[in-house]
């Protein structure tokens, strides 16, 4: 199957400080790739769509400018946590989906990103 | 309408036994079901998926069933075993956004 791979798997920051979350797709291109944050028991929630060479569509509740989010090209997206807090603790996950079948997502491995 | 429900919430199966977890759908615009995989710490794999057109797939120990008047569809694990144990999430898609369901979290006893 498609590999998509997520850097770093795990970050300690301080609060107030950005933190940037790679999502690459290894061996295909993706045309959109998804951000997603789980919780600690709880269900995997999608954050916003990224389009590749477009803005990033987000859900309704994540803030834009606080969740910052680029698709630069055809196997990277990245999203920037920006002054973080430790509320924004959690797991983040990313999905990219194939051109050939873009309804087929493929998952990183996610980034357990904590705030301190 | 963006709804996925999942049931149980939690699964204590005997090793050898069947494992069923059940979700439904509200909105009929989704066009692909599928199931994820997840143990502690890693992202989701995909194990099965489904399209509104096939009423069940099976792969493995692994199989769908799919009932598009009903707007549900279900997991079936056959023949679970200790290795199956993690969280369980149907979700379903539209051109690739998935909206999930609540997970379920299944134990097999050996």
């Amino acid at each position: 199957g498609a590999v998509v791979s997520q850097h770093p798997s795990w970050v300690i920051c301080k609060s107030g400080t950005s933190v940037k979350i790679e999502c690459r797709s290894l061996d295909f291109q993706a045309t959109t790739m998804f951000w997603y944050r789980q919780f600690p028991k709880q269900s995997l929630m999608l954050m916003a769509t990224s389009n590749e060479g477009s803005k990033a569509t987000y859900e309704q509740g994540v803030e834009k400018d606080k969740f910052l989010i680029n698709h630069a090209s055809l196997t990277l997206s990245t999203l920037t946590v920006t002054s973080a807090h430790p509320e924004d603790s959690s797991f983040y996950i990313c999905s990219a989906g194939g051109l050939l079948n873009p309804t087929e997502a493929f998952f990183g491995q996610g980034t357990r990103l904590t705030v301190v | 309408q963006q709804q996925v429900k999942q049931s149980p919430q939690s699964l204590i199966v005997q090793k050898g036994g069947i494992s069923i977890i059940n979700c439904a759908y509200e909105n009929t615009a989704f066009d692909y079901f599928p199931w994820y995989q997840q143990f502690p710490g890693k992202g989701p794999a995909l194990l099965i998926a489904i399209r509104p057109d096939v009423s069940e797939k099976k792969e493995g120990r692994f199989t769908i069933s799919f009932n598009k008047s009903a707007k549900q569809f279900s997991l079936h694990i056959m023949d679970s075993q200790p290795g199956d144990s993690a969280t369980y999430f149907c979700a379903a898609s539209k051109g690739g956004k998935l909206i999930f369901g609540q997970g379920t979290e299944l134990s097999v006893k050996p």
